[in-house]
C-alpha cells in the first residue's frame, strides 16, 4: 500500500553543523509534502512544505528538496541548534488524509 | 489566533469503558482530522471531517468514531476500550477543503487504558 518512510531513525549532529533528514515516499500521485517537528509532550509543528511542481523550497534555516524521479524528500537544517532536537516527520498528503513517516529523532550535541 | 486546543490533556480509563475526546480547531478552520500516535505504530490517520461530514476514514475498528459540530469543533469517541488503545490522540485543523491545505496540530490527549 501507500507508505512514507524514513531512511534513518536517529541522527546525532554537533551544534552548528548542518543536518539532513531523508524520507522516501511510494505514491507517485501525491502532490504535496510536509515536514513536521515534534518536541516532547507537544503535537507536530509545521516546518515547511513543498508541492510536486517544485524541487526545492527554502525557509528560515531549513530547505526541503524533492526528487520525484526517485520519490525522495529531504529536510536540510542549517547551523543546527540545541532547540532543533526533536522528532521530525515527513508527510504525504492526498485524498484529505495525511500519511506520516515513522519519524527521525534528531539529537544535537552541544 | 489561538491554536488548536484539545481536552482533556490526560485521561486514564479502564478496559471496557468508553471515552470522548474534544478538539477545537483554529478559528476559521473547517477541516478537522484525528490521528493516533503510539511508539510502535507512529502517527496513524483516524478520520477527517469537513462541514460536519466525514470525508475520509483510516483503518481503525468501528469502536472509533467521531463527529463534527456546526462550529467546526469535533469529538472522537472510543468505545469498549482495550489496552492497545493507550496512545496520544492528536487533532489537526486546516482552513478549507483543499486536500493540500496545511494542517495545524493540537497538543494531543494522552489516553492511558489500564
Amino acid at each position: 500500500g501507500e507508505s512514507v518512510g524514513l531512511h534513518l531513525p536517529t541522527l546525532s549532529v554537533q551544534e552548528g553543523d548542518n543536518s539532513i533528514i531523508n524520507c522516501a515516499y511510494s505514491n507517485s500521485a501525491s502532490d504535496y509534502f510536509i515536514w513536521y517537528k515534534q518536541e516532547s509532550g507537544k503535537g507536530p509543528q509545521f516546518i515547511i512544505d513543498i508541492r510536486s511542481n517544485m524541487d526545492k523550497r527554502q525557509g528560515q534555516r531549513v530547505t526541503v528538496l524533492l526528487n520525484k524521479t526517485v520519490k525522495h524528500l529531504s529536510l536540510q537544517i542549517a547551523a543546527t541548534q540545541p532547540g532543533d532536537s526533536a522528532v521530525y516527520f515527513c508527510a504525504e498528503m492526498g485524498g484529505f488524509k495525511t500519511i506520516f513517516g515513522a519519524g527521525t529523532r534528531l539529537f544535537v550535541k552541544a | 489566533k489561538a491554536g488548536v486546543t484539545q481536552t482533556p490533556r490526560y485521561l486514564i480509563k479502564t478496559r471496557g469503558q468508553q471515552v470522548t475526546l474534544s478538539c477545537s480547531p483554529i478559528s476559521g478552520h473547517r477541516s478537522v482530522s484525528w490521528y493516533q500516535q503510539t511508539p510502535g505504530q507512529g502517527l496513524q490517520f483516524l478520520f477527517e471531517y469537513f462541514s460536519e461530514t466525514q470525508r475520509n476514514k483510516g483503518n481503525f475498528p468501528g469502536r472509533f468514531s467521531g463527529r463534527q459540530f456546526s462550529n467546526s469543533r469535533s469529538e472522537m469517541n472510543v468505545s469498549t476500550l482495550e489496552l492497545g488503545d493507550s496512545a496520544l490522540y492528536l487533532c489537526a485543523s486546516s482552513q478549507d477543503s483543499s486536500s493540500t491545505d496545511t494542517q495545524y496540530f493540537g497538543p494531543g490527549t494522552r489516553l492511558t487504558v489500564l
